[in-house]
Order: C-alpha cells, then structure tokens, then sequence
C-alpha cells in the first residue's frame, strides 16, 4: 500500500510570508496527487489535483499554487500568506490499485497565519 | 453540488451500543465512500460502496445505499472507544473527484 508523507507537521507563519508545503509518495508510481484544506470542524475543500508530473488543475481561485516537479512529490505554495490560509492542510493519493476514487491520505500539515 | 452531508453533526454513544451515521446527496454518483479521521490526523478510508450496490460490510462496519434517496448509512457495531473520530462521506460522480461532506464527530464513551 502506499504511504504519504507530509511536512512539516505544524506551522506557524506571519501573514504575507511565503509557505512551502511537501508531500511524497511512496509505494507507488504515476498516483494522482490532491491538495485538500480543511477547517476547523469543516469537511475537505479541495485545491489542487494533478494527473502527472507538471499537470495541476486548480479547484479554487486563491493565493495559492501547487507544483508536481516529480512524480511522486507535490508542492502547495504561496507568496504571500493571508490569515484566511490558516488551516489543516491534507494531501492525498488515488489508490491506484483500488477502486476508482478511494485515496490515501497524509498525516496533514497545521498551519497558523498569524 | 454532489457534496453529501452527514447527519447528525455530532453523536454520543456509550461502548458496546451501535452508532449510526447518515449522509445524504444530491446528484447522481458513481460511487460513495465513508473515511475516519483522528482528531488532528490524516483521514483513512473505510469503505466504498459504487452506485449499483445496496449493502457492503467490513468488520463491524456496514454501509448502504439508497440511490433512490441518495442517501447512505454508516452502522458501527458494537462501538468501542476506539471508534471514537470523525466519519466523512464522499461523494463521486464523473470525475471520480470525491467530494467530502462536513463529518460527524462519535464520541464512545467507556
């Protein structure tokens, strides 16, 4: 099965500083990648998906942005924070070898814009 | 919007007793899932139940499915303390894109 890593695991930032998140896959190869934010006590808003290395598909017009250099790692970035980007932030895979659909997700990453 | 909402937001059950969950949809899927997340964790799917079935079981877990409702159940038997998280549903249609409902928070109760 596949295993997603995520770092860092808390993050505190003042607004309008840059953010650089990581996510790597292990245990599998051409996975589809997601981005998801979650609020507090709200379910998973996606951001970004990709289908391969250099394809990303935005979800939803913000300030920020997401990058697939390799096959296996998925960036999400911004310039500049806004306190509104506070959240946890979850990055997943589609289970290739399961069903259409089902992923697995990442440990998550909490964000604090303060 | 396909996004499924669950019902109820929050429930409280003491170990032993069953719990069930609900979610309800709007357009035609292809398929529904049903994921747990820790507090403060990553989520982990449970179960997926495509358009065209009525009923899935994994241990403890049973899932249905009324596409005439659009609407699925999550029956946890026999609830332990451990089942204490949050339940996610998550609707796919077309794109096969999950889209997630808000959750429903279980306590368990020792």
């Amino acid at each position: 099965s596949q295993t997603i890593h995520q770092w860092p695991a808390t993050l505190v930032q003042p607004v309008g500083s840059p953010l650089s998140l990581e996510c790597t896959v292990e245990g599998t190869s051409n996975p589809n990648l997601y981005w998801y934010r979650q609020a507090a006590g709200r379910g998973l808003q996606l951001l970004f998906y990709s289908v391969g290395i250099g394809q990303i598909s935005s979800e939803v017009p913000q300030n920020l942005s997401a990058s697939r250099p390799q096959d296996r790692q998925f960036i999400l970035s911004s310039k500049k924070l806004l306190l509104s980007d506070s959240g946890f932030y979850l990055c997943a895979s589609e289970a290739l070898a399961g069903e259409v659909g089902e992923q697995y997700f990442g440990p998550g990453t909490r964000l604090t814009v303060t | 919007s396909q996004q499924g909402e669950e019902d109820p937001q929050a429930l409280s059950i003491q170990e032993g007793e069953n719990a069930t969950m609900n979610c309800s949809y709007k357009t035609s899927i292809n398929n529904l899932q049903w994921y747990r997340q820790n507090s403060g964790r990553g989520l982990v799917h449970l179960i997926l139940i495509r358009s065209n079935e009525r009923e899935k079981h994994s241990g403890r877990l049973r899932v249905t499915l009324d596409t005439s409702k659009k609407s699925s159940s999550l029956l946890i038997t026999a609830s332990r303390a451990a089942d204490t998280a949050s339940y996610f549903c998550a609707t796919s249609g077309g794109s096969y894109i999950p889209t997630f409902g808000r959750g429903t928070s279980l306590i368990v109760h020792p």
